[in-house]
């Protein structure tokens, strides 16, 4: 069974700029989520995906984070424009159900905003 | 405020100690998760432990769960270097609708 795939692994960008990272959870899983990680933090969620509906965006910046599920399937997240703050690694998770499930995780997309 | 809270921050022990991590939460919870973080990876999920358990295995891992104290322990056996790592639990809260809330994890160094 393949895993949660995310690209690109790395991404450099200068503040003010927008940047995209594009996610395919494992086939069959109803639901995606975005998770954003601090260095030295756990993940926090940025937004839920259940099929292509949002289920939770409450922590997501709406004023500059953006994420989408066309067709339920893959999903991309955007920033834009990105702050020094948003430097982090941004982790996509995909489970069958959503309901407090186990998550399988992606390697994740680290961003640097300089 | 923190849902899962870790404790300790850092850990070092010897190949073959045991290593023991706690996790501390403040609401009630439906299950209580302990995933893995290598360097640079992602998140590989552990176990997973239901508030009517008190006590999992899986391997060299044992989860004990005390819903009175709120708290939780993850135990790894007989360590060995590959298990050099940050540990996370997660909780999954019947006020939080279906997100899973992470704590800020345990970094687990052991020297062969």
């Amino acid at each position: 069974e393949a895993g949660v795939a995310q690209s690109p692994r790395y991404k450099i960008i200068e503040k003010r700029q927008s940047v995209a990272f594009w996610c395919n959870p494992i086939s069959g899983h109803a639901t995606l989520y975005w998770y954003q990680q601090i260095l030295g933090q756990g993940p926090k969620l940025l937004i839920q995906f259940q099929n292509n509906g949002v289920v939770d965006d409450s922590q997501l910046p709406k004023d500059r984070f953006s994420a989408e599920r066309l067709k339920g399937v893959d999903s991309t997240l955007k920033i834009q424009p990105a702050k020094l703050e948003d430097s982090a690694v941004y982790l996509c998770a995909s489970s069958s159900s959503g309901i407090g499930d186990i998550q399988y995780f992606g390697a994740g997309t680290r961003l640097s905003v300089l | 405020s923190q849902q899962g809270e870790e404790d300790p921050q850092a850990l070092s022990i010897q190949e073959g100690e045991n290593a023991t991590m706690n996790c501390s939460y403040k609401t009630s919870i439906n299950n209580l998760q302990w995933y893995r973080q290598n360097s640079g990876r992602g998140l590989v999920h552990l176990i997973l432990i239901r508030s009517n358990e008190r006590e999992k295995h899986s391997g060299r891992l044992r989860v004990t769960l005390d819903t009175s104290k709120k708290s939780s322990s993850l135990l790894i056996t007989a360590s060995r270097a590959a298990d050099t790592a940050s540990y996370f639990c997660a909780t999954h809260s019947r006020t939080s609708g279906s997100r899973l809330t992470f704590g800020e994890g345990t970094q687990l160094t052991v020297n062969p």
